[in-house]
């Protein structure tokens, strides 16, 4: 248990679809991330938050779009997927996301299908 | 252009003996370099850093080495348990900055 949960861990949609993935920490921390994992290609960074306020977005798609509502949740809404998207996305958080060397602390994932 | 590179996409070892696994990256502005590993299923975890300013860090049965010039850096388990075995990444990142650059990560099995 890493104290970063994402929910659903599992999800196949169509390219008309619409859902949204979840992540939650409790680790008290004030920076949280999207990664995604393609099959053999390293793990891409595609959003980074600081206290709610997005700090970067790694030129990702318009199809992806995240949410912070407050420090401890981060959405991924996705809609108009293509099958490419098909992937693993994992939410991370560390306690500031201007300072190297800072641990990140991972999610367990969603694993993605985009039928 | 990958920044941080793993050329070794698996590495089988006997149990009690020394794993070696290894990551370069072209990028010199780098200041800090991090190993994770990760059992399917999980997210990745953190396992030992190391600051550029430093050439060894060790931590137990983990070390990591940097070698700034050649651009190299390379992670020692001994011994080498079942348990070790996973996927292994070696990332990066700068002074200012906590998000990592990834290389793609090399499968460690530990063999009985």
């Amino acid at each position: 248990e890493t104290g970063v949960t994402q929910t659903p861990r599992h999800l196949v949609m169509g390219m008309t679809n619409k859902k949204s993935l979840k992540c939650e920490q409790h680790l008290g921390h004030n920076a949280m991330y999207w990664y995604k994992q393609s099959a053999k290609k390293p793990l891409e960074l595609m959003f980074v938050y600081n206290f709610k306020e997005q700090t970067e977005n790694n030129s990702v798609p318009s199809r992806f779009s995240p949410e912070c509502p407050n420090s401890s949740h981060l959405f991924l809404h996705l809609h108009t997927l293509q099958p490419e998207d098909s992937a693993l996305y994992l939410c991370a958080s560390s306690q500031f996301s201007d300072r190297g060397g800072e641990k990140l602390f991972f999610g367990s994932g969603t694993q993605l299908s985009v039928l | 252009d990958q920044q941080v590179k793993q050329n070794s996409p698996s590495l089988s070892v006997q149990e009690g003996r020394i794993s070696i696994l290894n990551c370069d990256y072209t990028n010199s502005m780098f200041d800090y370099f991090l190993w994770y590993k990760k059992y399917p299923a999980e997210g990745p975890t953190f396992l030992i850093s190391i600051s550029s300013i430093k050439d060894k860090n060790e931590d137990g049965r983990f070390t990591v080495f940097l070698n700034k010039s050649a651009k190299h850096l390379s992670l020692h388990i001994v011994p080498s348990q079942p348990g070790d075995s996973a996927v292994y990444f070696c990332a990066a990142t700068l002074e200012t900055a906590s998000k990592l650059t990834f290389g793609t990560g090399t499968r460690l099995q530990v063999t009985l």
